[in-house]
């Protein structure tokens, strides 16, 4: 049962333009949410996070937003940049069983074209 | 300051055999997490080690087992490894584990043939 799902494996946009990657979960015990960032022959960098209290969170040119009802998380990069070619994947946290768990999404395929 | 170190990075085994994988965390991080990464299936989590204890685990089977050293430092161990094992392994470490910020290593890709 994966709990986290990116439904998009990949995503192609123009350099300038908005990038929306899309992260649905199904747990309503997920309290904090994460945005890695995943280049080839590297593990994943964080990139940002918003906790469940919040509905926004804004870092430079990465915002995360957070729909509480819809089970939903977005990230948006404006604008885009080819260095953003990755891939993102998303993580949510929750206590289980007495520990705090992270449960990652399947990850979508950036490609920013010049 | 350091960041995460996995080894070896590239490994070849046949199936049936064992392997050991390593992992030195941040320097003064106590939480080391393991990971596999297959195509299409994300990262799964395997398990995670705190102060040398097994604190969480995924769903794995019994022939995925770990251990945590008292410097911090983490080894994953696959027995009799099948084709299916074959993935890249991600360790993380954090400070306190959970939902604190991961810093990842760069992995250890294993190929069972």
């Amino acid at each position: 049962d994966q709990q986290v799902k990116q439904n998009s494996p990949s995503l192609s946009v123009q350099e300038g333009r908005i990038s929306i990657l899309n992260c649905d979960y199904t747990n309503s015990m997920f309290d904090y949410f994460l945005w890695y960032k995943k280049y080839p022959a590297e593990g994943p960098t964080f990139l940002i996070s918003i906790s469940s209290i919040k509905d926004k969170n804004e870092d430079g040119r990465f915002t995360v937003f957070l729909n509480k009802s819809a089970k939903h998380l977005s990230l948006h990069i404006v604008p885009s940049q080819p260095g953003d070619s990755a891939v993102y994947f998303c993580a949510a946290s929750a206590n289980f069983g007495g520990f705090q768990k992270l449960v990652f999404g399947t990850g979508t395929r950036l490609l920013v074209s010049p | 300051k350091a960041g995460v170190t996995q080894t070896p990075r590239y490994l070849i085994k046949t199936r049936g055999q064992q392997v050991t994988l390593s992992c030195s965390p941040i320097s003064g991080h106590r939480s080391v997490s393991w990971y596999q990464q297959t195509p299409g299936q994300g990262l799964q989590f395997l398990f995670e080690y705190f102060s040398e204890t097994q604190r969480n685990k995924g769903n794995f089977p019994g022939r995925f087992s770990g251990r945590q050293f008292s410097n911090s430092r983490s080894e994953m161990n696959v027995s009799t490894l099948e084709l299916g094992d074959s993935a890249l392994y991600l360790c993380a470490s954090s400070l306190q584990g959970g939902n604190y910020e991961q810093y990842f290593g760069p992995g250890t890709r294993l190929t069972v043939t």
